[in-house]
């Protein structure tokens, strides 16, 4: 089954560590996004990815960094810098930038 | 710049009813639309989409018709379900700003038997 996956579902850390978001992709596309929901607010573009070894920062980029090594991987890690990191984060991708995007079942970030 | 508005929620409907949720938008060039559904604990679903004005997406029993002149793309169905409880985004992608992908801030929709 091609999809996305996102894992850990649930994740729970002390404030001042930095933390690691998986996000794998078997579709085959070239872009990858990272969001962050919080409630009663959409969706905010962390970072996008159109090709392998590049990517670009979106609205709310401080406090996070990614990579993109492997087309099929793009994890994000939530750095103590991130003043406000308990939210809900979904990973995307699409065939190329500008195309729609399908999304993984999302992380929920607990930071106490 | 591009955007989306949706309207505020929450929206409580019973079972049967008619939906609507309104949609409009801001953007230069032509956009492509669509609409995205969220399952409580779940990521976004793809629920349908239109790429030119006058073009309607349909999925499982909801449409939504691209309306240029009126910079709209409102989600109806004609008889919802309690599955239907979900959380409804609005989006576009811009022609103009690199296709970025834009969101409104999303409707909630709870439907009771």
């Amino acid at each position: 089954d091609g999809g996305i996956t996102q894992s850990p579902k649930y994740l729970f850390r002390k404030e001042g560590q930095n933390v690691t978001l998986s996000c794998e992709q078997n579709l085959n596309h070239d872009a990858m996004y990272w969001y962050r929901q919080d409630p009663g607010q959409g969706l905010r573009l962390i970072y996008y990815s159109q090709i392998v070894n590049d990517f670009q920062k979106g609205d709310i980029a401080e406090g996070y960094s990614v990579s993109r090594e492997k087309k099929e991987s793009f994890p994000l890690t939530v750095t103590s810098a991130q003043k406000n990191p308990t939210a809900f984060y979904l990973c995307a991708s699409s065939q190329r930038r500008g195309g729609e995007q399908y999304f993984g079942p999302g992380t929920r970030l607990t930071v106490t | 710049g591009d955007s989306v508005t949706q309207m505020e929620g929450p929206v409580t409907l019973s079972e049967e009813a008619f939906l609507t949720i309104n949609c409009t938008y801001t953007a230069t060039g032509y956009p492509s639309l669509f609409w995205y559904v969220q399952y409580p604990g779940e990521g976004l679903q793809l629920l349908l989409k239109a790429t030119k004005a006058d073009d309607k997406g349909s999925n499982k029993g909801f449409e939504a018709t691209y309306r240029k002149e009126t910079t709209s793309f409102h989600l109806e169905k004609g008889s919802v379900q309690v599955s239907d409880s979900a959380v409804y985004f609005c989006a576009l992608i811009g022609t103009n700003t690199g296709n970025q992908f834009y969101f409104g801030t999303g409707t909630s929709l709870t439907v009771i038997p």
